[in-house]
């Protein structure tokens, strides 16, 4: 089952503005980890924050996360048209495990130009 | 780097056929896994390999077999296809990051399958 779920299913905004993507999930988490797909390629690891941390950046990234409320935000600041992709949440059930991580149905994002 | 490779990228099966996904990475990595992507339902794991000589299933094993032929590869086999295995199937291989624990996939292009 899917334990990780993205809101919105689908954004459309123009270029440079903020998009922020949220994800939840039901079990306890090690880690929450985001990733980017463009349309016909594979995965691409953008961003880890680890169950003890609430906010990390890299670059124009920005990521939340609240254990308590179980929910996770994605931020991507001044966007650009080569942001446009589908973007994933995935919880990492840790404990050194490499049992592979379960992901959310994603948000389809839309760069506007 | 050529990181993980799949083959082939796409092809059709008529319901009955059988066929194997290959997947290889170069990036020594000790776990392997194998997903599927269907629309509106995100990626499931199908079956994963926490290292060599060993295979695991996921969330949806049932009409799938895995070798985990060496450190390398990672073979998926649809014995009997059936339309309901229609998918895009991505081969992924992960290390475990030493500070946070954290299990961190990398994933080939994929492999557009379609079952008529």
């Amino acid at each position: 089952s899917q334990q990780g779920e993205e809101d919105p299913q689908a954004l459309s905004i123009q270029e440079g503005e903020n998009a922020t993507m949220n994800c939840s999930y039901k079990t306890s988490i090690n880690n929450l980890q985001w990733y980017r797909q463009n349309s016909g390629r594979g995965l691409v690891h953008l961003i880890l924050i680890r169950s003890n941390e609430r906010e990390k950046h890299s670059g124009r990234l920005r990521v939340t996360l609240d254990t308590s409320k179980k929910s996770s935000s994605l931020l991507i600041t001044a966007s650009r048209a080569a942001d446009t992709a589908s973007y994933f949440c995935a919880r990492g059930h840790g404990g050194g495990g490499a049992d592979g991580l379960t992901f959310g149905k994603g948000t389809h994002l839309i760069i506007q130009p | 780097n050529a990181g993980v490779t799949q083959t082939p990228k796409f092809q059709v099966l008529k319901t009955g056929q059988s066929m194997t996904l290959q997947c290889a990475q170069d990036m020594n990595h000790n776990s392997m896994y194998w997903y599927r992507q269907d629309p509106g339902m995100g990626l499931r794991l199908i079956y994963y390999s926490a290292s060599e000589g060993t295979t695991d299933k996921g969330e949806v094993p049932n009409g799938y077999n895995v070798s985990r032929l060496n450190k390398r590869e990672f073979s998926l086999r649809l014995e009997s296809a059936a339309p309901s295995q229609t998918s895009v199937y991505f081969c992924a291989s992960s290390e475990i990051r030493r500070l946070s624990g954290a299990n961190v996939l990398t994933f080939g292009a994929g492999s557009r399958l379609t079952v008529l």
